[in-house]
């Protein structure tokens, strides 16, 4: 059972370079999100899916599109890259935004933008 | 925005004494409050999900506690371990706005032998 799937582990982009990062949980769970993480902050929620075939933003949503493509995948795009978006990138689920339900947190994809 | 603040930031702790840490978040619109372990390179993972005033829960020597009329909860560590070394998360779910969490900074933790 591998759980929340996130590709690429790390990337290097050029400032205005396009790039999706992809997301894939396998635990049949409605909920799913993208989360940044940068020193001295904590986790700033990007955008979340409540269920398949919804999208809403979080925090921070600037700068970022996501798609639901399914029930299992949940990507994140950067459309012209900065260096403000330089940070690690978390994906998450849960069975239901219902709150009290735990999220499961992939691995983190590292993005640093030159 | 919501506010959820953690202390210490990071705490250094003789192996074998016990340890504890603080959550603070709004006390209006509670609807759960969650602890997470975060070893480094490693990913998040759930230790507690609080939903109800004057709940205790515990894992191991691991244990936390949560007031929503005041605003906050204690992550409490008996006879502290290296294992244990980690930043612990507290995340905030309201009723409103968007739905996932809002994370504090986190307190990280050290145990030295």
């Amino acid at each position: 059972n591998a759980g929340v799937t996130q590709t690429p582990k790390f990337q290097v982009l050029k400032t205005g370079q396009s790039m999706t990062l992809q997301c894939a949980q396998d635990m049949n769970h409605n909920s799913m999100y993208w989360y940044r993480q940068d020193p001295g902050m904590g986790l700033r929620l990007i955008y979340y899916s409540a269920s398949e075939g919804t999208t809403d933003k979080g925090e921070v949503p600037n700068g970022y599109n996501v798609s639901r493509l399914n029930k299992r995948e949940f990507s994140l795009r950067l459309e012209s890259a900065a260096p403000s978006q330089t940070s690690v990138y978390f994906c998450a689920s849960s069975v239901s935004q219902v709150s009290g339900e735990t999220q499961y947190f992939g691995p983190g994809t590292r993005l640093l933008v030159l | 925005i919501l506010n959820v603040e953690q202390s210490p930031q990071s705490l250094h702790v003789q192996e074998g004494d016990s340890t504890n840490f603080t959550c603070s978040f709004p006390s209006s619109n509670f609807y759960a409050l969650h602890w997470y372990r975060w070893e480094t390179a490693k990913s998040p993972e759930a230790l507690f999900v609080m939903t109800l005033n004057g709940d205790e829960k515990k894992k191991g020597r691991i244990s936390a506690t949560l007031n929503t009329k005041e605003g906050y909860s204690y992550l409490y560590i008996k006879g502290s371990q290296p294992e244990d070394s980690a930043t612990y998360l507290c995340a905030f779910h309201s009723g409103g706005g968007a739905d996932g969490l809002t994370f504090g900074k986190g307190t990280h933790l050290i145990i030295q032998p």
